[in-house]
C-alpha cells in the first residue's frame, strides 16, 4: 500500500518552456505532498509542502512564481516549472504523507527534467 | 548550512561482511530519524526508522543506532548483500516548524563487492 506515482519519469524540453510535473497517491488520500529537488550527488532538498486545498508552503530560497504548486484534490499534486531555464534541470521527486502508515512520507519514483 | 551529514561519500564493503554508515546531525529538535536506500533515476525507498526515545531499532539485516548525546546515527547492514549497493540517505524529523519535513542528508554510496 501507500504507493505514490510520479509522471513523467523523464522530459527533455527547451529553454523557456513550461513543464508540468504530477504526482499522484493511487490507494490513499494524501493531505500533505512534498516536493524535493535533488542536484546531482547532492542531497534531497525540500522545495515546498503542498497542502490539499491551500496554497503550498515555499522553502527559502525557492520561486514560488517559477515553481507553481497545485494541490487541488486529496490524491494528485502537481509542479509546474515555469519558463525553463537549463540550470532548472534537475531530478524533482515528490511524496505524499498518509495518515494510516508508520512512514512519515512515500516517495514517487521522480522526475529527471532536463532543459536544453 | 547542512544540519544533516554523512561525512562518508562512498563505502565499499565486501559480499558477507558488515556495513556501517554513518550520519551526524546538529539541530537538536529532530526526534526521529529514517534511513532510506536510493537507486539512480529512482525514489527513495524507506529501509528503518529510529525514534528518539530508543538507542537501537533492528529489523531483518538492517540495524539503526542513535547516540543522542553525540547526535549521531548509524545503519548496520549485517551480511551485506550485491544488492545492497544503492546510494543509503539519513533524514531527520522534528519539531522544527513543519510537520512531517524530512531533512536529507548528503548520501553515502554503497557499493557491495563480490
Amino acid at each position: 500500500g501507500a504507493v505514490v506515482s510520479q509522471h513523467p519519469s523523464w522530459v527533455i524540453c527547451k529553454s523557456g518552456t513550461s513543464v508540468k510535473i504530477e504526482c499522484r497517491s493511487l490507494d490513499f488520500q494524501a493531505t500533505t505532498m512534498f516536493w524535493y529537488r535533488q542536484f546531482p550527488k547532492q542531497s534531497l532538498m525540500l522545495m515546498a509542502t503542498s497542502n490539499e486545498g491551500s496554497k503550498a508552503t515555499y522553502e527559502q530560497g525557492v520561486e514560488k512564481d517559477k515553481f507553481l504548486i497545485n494541490h487541488a484534490s486529496l490524491t494528485l499534486s502537481t509542479l509546474t516549472v515555469t519558463s525553463a531555464h537549463p540550470e532548472d534541470s534537475s531530478f524533482y521527486i515528490c511524496s505524499a504523507r498518509s495518515l494510516y502508515s508508520n512512514q512519515p512520507q512515500h516517495f514517487g519514483d521522480g522526475t529527471r527534467l532536463s532543459i536544453l | 548550512d547542512q544540519q544533516v551529514k554523512q561525512n562518508s561519500p562512498s563505502l565499499s564493503v565486501q559480499e558477507g561482511r558488515i556495513s556501517i554508515l554513518n550520519c551526524d546531525y546538529t539541530n537538536s529538535m529532530f526526534d526521529y530519524f529514517l534511513w532510506y536506500k536510493k537507486y539512480p533515476a529512482e525514489g527513495p525507498t524507506f529501509l528503518i526508522s529510529i525514534s528518539s526515545i530508543k538507542d537501537k531499532n533492528e529489523d531483518g539485516r538492517f540495524t539503526v543506532f542513535l547516540n543522542k548525546s553525540a547526535k549521531h546515527l548509524s545503519l548496520h547492514i549485517v551480511p551485506s548483500q550485491p544488492g545492497d549497493s544503492a546510494v543509503y540517505f539519513c533524514a531527520a524529523i522534528g519539531n522544527t516548524g513543519t510537520a512531517s519535513k524530512l531533512t536529507f542528508g548528503t548520501g553515502t554510496r554503497l557499493q557491495v563487492t563480490l
